[in-house]
């Protein structure tokens, strides 16, 4: 069965740089691409970032752009999330996604990890 | 990009139906018929519900349904038990390999 695992998550101070790594299995994780979704305290979803199958493209929302970088090991089945210049606003769990679409990202979540929670404070 | 609009709450009694808005614009949920809903219980990950307005994954029960008209898109649970308290949110395709989620409906089955 598919499984996600994230880890890396803890507390950083405004500034601080943090790597969030999202272990797959269950799947053929190099013909699927995969993304980042996180939710801050008591909020709502938010869409982070998506890297295709194969790696040769990523993309991300424009609250990340420029300080967060997605990527992956395909060899070691693992999702990578760096993220650099963190900001109190980015307080939130962290989950990985897996895309729906085979060889082709159709940009819909089918199977979640549990998450990983961030806090950036002082 | 903006959040897409969904009430904050809605509730219904066992065997009720509830339907739950979401509404963005024609760049948005006006313009693809890519929008998916997703179910989340408290301190649980969100599971896929629906995907491309209205199909359903395996797994999922027909009594959920969803649909478009214009730039909203809306999911409705019907035969209401239970288990199908949970937040619920809508997502949908915004361009330029972009998403944007709703804000989130709790729904509570009274």
């Amino acid at each position: 069965q598919v499984q996600l695992v994230e880890s890396g998550g803890g507390v950083v101070q405004p500034g601080g740089s943090l790597r969030l790594s999202c272990a797959a299995s269950g799947f053929s994780f190099n013909s699927y691409a995969m993304h980042w979704v996180r939710q801050a305290p008591s909020r709502g979803l938010e869409w982070v970032t998506f890297i295709r199958h194969d790696g040769s493209s990523e993309y991300y929302a424009d609250s990340v752009r420029g300080r967060f970088t997605i990527s992956r090991d395909n060899s070691k089945n693992t999702l990578y999330l760096q993220m650099y210049s963190l900001r109190p606003e980015d307080t939130a769990v962290y989950y990985c996604a897996k895309d729906q679409g085979q060889f082709g990202e159709v940009l819909i979540f089918d199977y979640w990890g549990q998450g990983t929670l961030v806090t950036v404070s002082s | 990009q903006s959040a897409l609009t969904q009430p904050a709450s809605v509730s219904g009694s066992p065997g009720q139906s509830i339907t739950i808005s979401c509404t963005g614009t024609s760049r948005d949920v006006g313009a693809y018929n890519y929008v998916s809903w997703y179910q989340q219980h408290p301190g649980k990950a969100p599971r896929l519900m629906l995907y491309d307005v209205s199909e359903r994954p395996s797994g999922v029960s027909n009594r959920f349904s969803g649909a478009k008209s214009g730039n909203t898109a809306s999911l409705t649970v019907s035969g209401l038990q239970a288990e199908d308290e949970a937040d619920y949110y809508c997502c949908s395709y915004a361009g330029s390999s972009s998403l944007v989620f709703g804000g989130g409906t709790k729904l509570t089955v009274l």
